[in-house]
């Protein structure tokens, strides 16, 4: 039972351009949000969060968009850059347990 | 970077072996996971831990179990190692709960079972 979802397994984008990345979830009880960013042979870094009383959040290039009524977040970096190329992770947890669960992860290809 | 070291980084092994994996913090964080990543899964949590022999289980426990003797060390164990186990494992640390802090990542232990 896959309570995040990331449906788009690969995403190409031109250098400059911004790059969106999207994030189902079920669980209604899920009241924070974190993306992390992954290189290979690397563990996964923290990248940006969002509490669920918020819809948005901003650092730097990253925004991330909660629409609770939804389910769905979204994480978006302009301007897109070589560098960003990575794999993204979409993750949630509940107030009440330590039980973090990830999405599968979207591969993003930033190309000069 | 949070100091999190894994150990090993790599390892091949047969099945019905035991194995043993360590996480080393220096951050004195109370929060410890062990995350297995597998194609198509993301990373699902298999065990925690709340202090120094404080654990409980996660999503995918079954065929591991923890240990917590000291605040700076984690250690998972496959008691008797199945092919489904091979997989890339990564230990995670954060100062609070896992819904108000961001947990954060070691580099991985690459594990392989023939």
């Amino acid at each position: 039972d896959q309570q995040v979802k990331q449906n788009s397994p690969s995403l190409s984008v031109q250098e400059g351009r911004i790059s969106i990345l999207n994030c189902d979830y079920t669980n209604s009880m899920f009241d924070y949000f974190l993306w992390y960013k992954k290189y290979p042979a690397e563990g996964p870094t923290f990248l940006i969060s969002i509490s669920s009383i918020k819809d948005k959040n901003e650092d730097g290039r990253f925004t991330v968009f909660l629409n609770k009524s939804a389910k769905h977040l979204s994480l978006h970096i302009v301007p897109s850059q070589p560098g960003d190329s990575a794999v993204y992770f979409c993750a949630a947890s509940a107030y009440n347990n330590n039980d973090m669960r990830f999405g599968a992860g979207t591969r993003l290809t930033v190309k000069p | 970077d949070a100091g999190i070291t894994q150990s090993p980084r790599h390892k091949v092994t047969e099945t019905g072996t035991p194995v043993t994996l360590r996480c080393h913090q220096t951050e004195n964080h109370r929060y410890m996971y062990w995350y297995r990543q597998d194609p198509g899964h993301g990373l699902r949590l298999i065990h925690y831990s709340y202090g120094v022999k404080d654990t409980d289980k996660g999503e995918v426990s079954d065929g591991y179990s923890v240990s917590r003797s000291k605040t700076e060390d984690f250690l998972l164990t496959l008691e008797s190692a199945t092919s489904s186990q091979t997989s890339v494992y990564f230990c995670a640390i954060s100062e609070a709960r896992g819904n108000v802090q961001p947990q954060h990542f070691g580099d991985g232990t690459r594990l392989s079972i023939l």
